[in-house]
């Protein structure tokens, strides 16, 4: 049973606009969130995270939004650049550190 | 500063044969993860050491997997009489404490039963 979820597989953008890549999660318990950006034949490298004590957390061009009524968050990434075509894991994990995954959302930005 | 390393980085082995994936945490890092990684899916916990001791081994598939962190730093995961299905591609993490912190992942080892 997967307790995070995201829902789309691939998502293709113009440089320059606006990605937004979703994520739902199933357990309450979840209290910290992570997105994870993977280039082929490389680990996933950490990008930004929150904790559900806030809604909204930024850095840089990154943004996660964190909505715990509807068990969703999501990364705004603005403006997208060819650079951040790779595939994006969204993670959610407990106060004892283990981290469940989204099965990932291949992000193409076009030049 | 270096990273979590891991090696080999690629492994082909035959079915029924043993196997072993070592994981170099970064420097002080009390916390190691094994993940695994099958085509098209996320990251799936196998276990977490904090220091020496396995604090949770609920990931493992099956008692043909095994462990250890004799040291606190290097790690290493052992594989029994491996099967095709446990071919995947293998990720070690680390971080400074547990709790609330992100993991820092190596490369992986990608491992082949043929």
């Amino acid at each position: 049973d997967q307790q995070v979820k995201q829902n789309s597989p691939s998502l293709s953008v113009q440089e320059g606009r606006i990605s937004i890549l979703n994520c739902d999660y199933t357990n309450s318990m979840f209290d910290y969130f992570l997105w994870y950006k993977k280039y082929p034949a490389e680990g996933p490298t950490f990008l930004i995270s929150i904790s559900s004590i806030k809604d909204k957390n930024e850095d840089g061009r990154f943004t996660v939004f964190l909505n715990k009524s509807a068990k969703h968050l999501s990364l705004h990434i603005v403006p997208s650049q060819p650079g951040d075509s790779a595939v994006y894991f969204c993670a959610a994990g407990d106060n004892f550190n283990k981290f469940y995954f989204g099965s990932g959302t291949k992000l193409n930005v076009k030049p | 500063g270096a990273g979590v390393s891991q090696t080999p980085s690629n492994k082909v082995t035959e079915k029924g044969k043993y196997v072993e994936l070592r994981c170099d945490p970064i420097s002080g890092h009390t916390a190691l993860y094994w993940y695994r990684q099958s085509l098209g899916q996320g990251p799936e916990f196998l276990i977490y050491f904090q220091g020496t001791g396995a604090a949770d081994d609920s990931g493992l598939p099956n008692d043909r997997f095994f462990a250890v962190r004799p040291e606190g730093s290097v790690s290493t995961l052992k594989i029994q009489r491996t099967e095709r299905g446990d071919s995947a591609v293998y990720l070690c993490a680390s971080s400074p404490q547990p709790g609330n912190s992100p993991l820092h992942f190596g490369n992986g080892t990608r491992l082949t039963v043929t």
